[in-house]
């Protein structure tokens, strides 16, 4: 089935530093992927969408140039976390689908804290 | 404005018992529904999905069903095993926005042995 691959899994950086998670589809090309994040105890909250070859579009709320996403190819988009403050500290989730009504498939996550 | 809602957090239930996660959303537009199942320090897995079109979908072990009148829908799990205690997520698609995923709080289920 449909695999996506997040790296890292988890990481630790100081506060002012950036930080880069990359989301890969494995075995299909996806001309979209999404961005998550949960802070603990809550729900997924979608951040922005990732469209290959063109500007993300980011939810309300979401500042663009904090959380910075390259949709590079159809199987990688990298979301990058400038200048991360403890604040930043959460769970990141990227995610993508095949086609259109197909089931929306996860990466494993990647625990990002902020010291 | 929490369009999805999960309203219990938590659900304890026997071994070889249905289990039955229930999900309420507000925003009429919805017309895509699916239960994700998520372990800590991972992304969701897919479990199941239902369209609006539909009142009932079955695979396996899992049935969802969705009451559009009432804005509702129920993921049933039987025969409920230990190995399905997780956090199950229940989410909300509408068409023009695919993959956009609206998520409920999410409820945590424990199947005792």
């Amino acid at each position: 089935g449909a695999v996506v691959s997040q790296h890292p899994s988890w990481v630790i950086c100081k506060s002012g530093t950036s930080v880069k998670i990359e989301c890969r589809s494995l075995d299909f090309q996806a001309t979209t992927m999404f961005w998550y994040r949960q802070f603990p105890k809550q729900s997924l909250m979608l951040m922005a969408t990732s469209n290959e070859g063109s500007k993300a579009t980011y939810e309300q709320g979401v500042e663009k140039d904090k959380f910075l996403i390259n949709h590079a190819s159809l199987t990688l988009s990298t979301l990058t976390v400038t200048s991360a403050h403890p604040e930043d500290s959460s769970f990141y989730i990227c995610s993508a689908h095949t086609r259109n009504n197909s089931p929306l498939h996860f990466g494993n996550g990647t625990r990002l804290t902020v010291t | 404005d929490q369009q999805v809602k999960q309203n219990s957090p938590s659900l304890s239930v026997q071994e070889g018992r249905i289990s039955i996660l229930n999900c309420d959303y507000t925003n009429s537009m919805f017309d895509y529904f699916l239960w994700y199942k998520k372990y800590p320090a991972e992304g969701p897995t897919f479990l199941i999905s239902i369209s609006s079109i539909k009142d009932k979908n079955e695979d396996g072990r899992f049935t969802v069903f969705l009451n559009k009148s009432a804005k509702h829908l129920s993921l049933h799990i039987v025969p409920s095993q230990p190995g399905d205690s997780a956090v199950y997520f229940c989410a909300a698609m509408w068409g023009t926005s695919y993959g956009k995923l609206t998520f409920g709080q999410g409820t945590i289920l424990t199947v005792h042995p």
